[in-house]
C-alpha cells in the first residue's frame, strides 16, 4: 500500500510565488490533515477535513488555502509565498476512530524554503 | 481546549540506562498515541493506546494509558544507541466529529554510547 502521498519532496520559492503541495491517500480516510513543522515548535495543525467538501482551521492557516473535492486528494496551496513558510510540511489523514484506532499516518513530508 | 505536555522535552542517557517520559494531557482521553521521528525523516507510529490501563511494549519501549490519572509513559529498558530519536505522544479529545489529534512538544532523546 502506497499509504499518504505528498509531491514535492523539496522546494525552493522566491517570496510572493505560489505553489500547490500535493497529498494523496489509499487509504479510504475521512480525514486529512496539513501540519508544518518548525524546530522548536513541534507540529502545528494548519488545516484539516473531515471529508470530501469539507475543511476547517487549524493552528496556523494563514497564508495557506486547502480544498476537499475527493476523497483521496487534500492539496495545500500557498498563495503569495514568505520566507515565514518555509518548513517542513506533512499531510496526514486517519480513519473515522469510532470504528478503527483512529491512528495517524504520516506522508513523507515536503521541505519548503521561500527565499 | 486540550493540551498535551510533554516532560522532558530533551534527554541525554547513556546506554544500558533506564528512562520515562511522560505525556500529560488536560482533558477526559481514553485514545493516547505514541509516534517516533528520525532526523529528516516523517512520523513513524509506535503505540496505540485506546483504554485505561492499556499497555504495549515492542522491545525495549513499553508504553502505557492511565485516563483517570490523564498521563502516559514511555518507558525506555537497557537504552542503545538505535532508540535516538524525537517522540511525540497525541491525545485524540473524543470530541463527536472532531478528528484532529492534539501533539505534544515532542521529545528530543539521545543515547550515548
Amino acid at each position: 500500500n502506497a499509504g499518504v502521498t505528498q509531491t514535492p519532496k523539496f522546494q525552493v520559492l522566491k517570496t510572493g510565488q505560489s505553489m500547490t503541495l500535493q497529498c494523496a491517500q489509499d487509504m479510504n480516510h475521512e480525514y486529512m490533515s496539513w501540519y508544518r513543522q518548525d524546530p522548536g515548535m513541534g507540529l502545528r495543525l494548519i488545516h484539516y477535513s473531515v471529508g470530501a467538501g469539507i475543511t476547517d482551521q487549524g493552528e496556523v492557516p494563514n497564508g495557506y488555502n486547502v480544498s476537499r473535492s475527493t476523497t483521496e486528494d487534500f492539496p495545500l496551496r500557498l498563495l503569495s509565498a514568505a520566507p515565514s513558510q518555509t518548513s517542513v510540511y506533512f499531510c496526514a489523514s486517519r480513519g473515522n476512530s469510532a470504528t478503527n484506532t483512529g491512528e495517524l499516518f504520516f506522508g513523507e513530508g515536503s521541505r519548503l524554503t521561500v527565499l | 481546549e486540550l493540551k498535551v505536555e510533554q516532560n522532558p522535552l530533551f534527554l541525554s542517557m547513556q546506554e544500558g540506562k533506564n528512562y520515562t517520559i511522560y505525556c500529560n494531557y488536560s482533558t477526559t482521553s481514553d485514545r493516547l498515541y505514541w509516534y517516533r521521528q528520525d532526523p529528516g525523516k516523517s512520523l513513524e507510529s509506535l503505540f496505540v493506546l485506546l483504554s485505561n490501563g492499556a499497555v504495549k511494549q515492542e522491545g525495549r519501549l513499553m508504553a502505557s494509558l492511565d485516563t483517570k490519572a490523564r498521563l502516559s509513559t514511555l518507558h525506555i529498558t537497557a537504552a542503545v544507541h538505535d532508540l535516538s530519536a524525537t517522540y511525540f505522544c497525541a491525545v485524540d479529545p473524543n470530541l463527536q466529529g472532531a478528528q484532529k489529534l492534539v501533539f505534544g512538544q515532542g521529545t528530543r532523546l539521545t543515547i550515548n554510547p
